[in-house]
């Protein structure tokens, strides 16, 4: 099934900085999302982005999506010591008749105090 | 408040030794998940259910079984627990499939000794 590819893997910054994200899918899909997880717990929805949509903004957060190129990124701004976590995309993959999301490795975020 | 709540939090078992993880929701959504997710890998689809419809993925191996008996609860058994069976088990729910957000519960370790 198909599955989001986050890039980098790991990035480590500090804080104040501005943190980007990639993800990369190969197929097409209805919508993309994006989710948190901090170290050892569940995954919390940041945004969800629609094929039709080329960007979407939530709070700090910016995502774009280019279907063109079948890519997406989350632009974290001023980020925050709070904001160290892992960052999974998830696009469509088509089980039982229904669109479930399948999520990437996802990228591991350090920001320094 | 509403939300997904798995128990154990924590849980070891024996090789070999049968183990259930529950998990509850207080949101009445018709969708719940079940996600394996290993250290640095991305959560992997186990299964789903759609109300009462039972999805399984196709590389879902069949030492893992789910039970759904009403909309607020899904267990997941591992009928035979072996070493490589040892991961973080994510429970999920969505009001739908499809456009909808996942939520998401915060995991049980599991420990297979």
């Amino acid at each position: 099934s198909q599955q989001g590819e986050e890039d980098p893997q790991a990035l480590s910054i500090q804080e104040g900085e501005n943190a980007t994200m990639n993800c990369s899918y190969k197929t097409s899909i209805n919508n993309l999302q994006w989710y948190r997880q901090n170290s050892g717990r569940g995954l919390v929805h940041l945004i969800l982005i629609r094929s039709n949509e080329r960007e979407k903004h939530s709070g700090r957060l910016r995502v774009t999506l280019d279907t063109s190129k079948k890519s997406s990124s989350l632009l974290i701004t001023a980020s925050r010591a709070a904001d160290t976590a892992s960052y999974f995309c998830a696009t469509d993959a088509l089980v039982g008749g229904s669109y479930i999301p399948t999520f990437g490795r996802g990228t591991s975020l350090i920001v320094h105090p | 408040d509403a939300m997904v709540i798995q128990n154990p939090r924590y849980q070891v078992t024996q090789f070999g030794k049968p183990v259930t993880l529950s998990c509850s929701q207080t949101l009445n959504h018709n969708v719940m998940y079940w996600y394996q997710q290993k250290s640095s890998q991305a959560p992997k689809l186990l299964f789903h259910y759609y109300d009462k419809d039972f999805n399984n993925e196709a590389d879902t191996p069949d030492n893992f079984q789910s039970r759904r008996p009403n909309t607020s609860f899904c267990f997941l058994d591992i009928r035979s627990p072996g070493l490589g069976d040892a991961a973080m088990y994510l429970c999920a729910t969505s009001r739908t499939t499809g456009r909808n957000e996942q939520y998401f519960g915060p995991g049980t370790r599991l420990t297979v000794t």
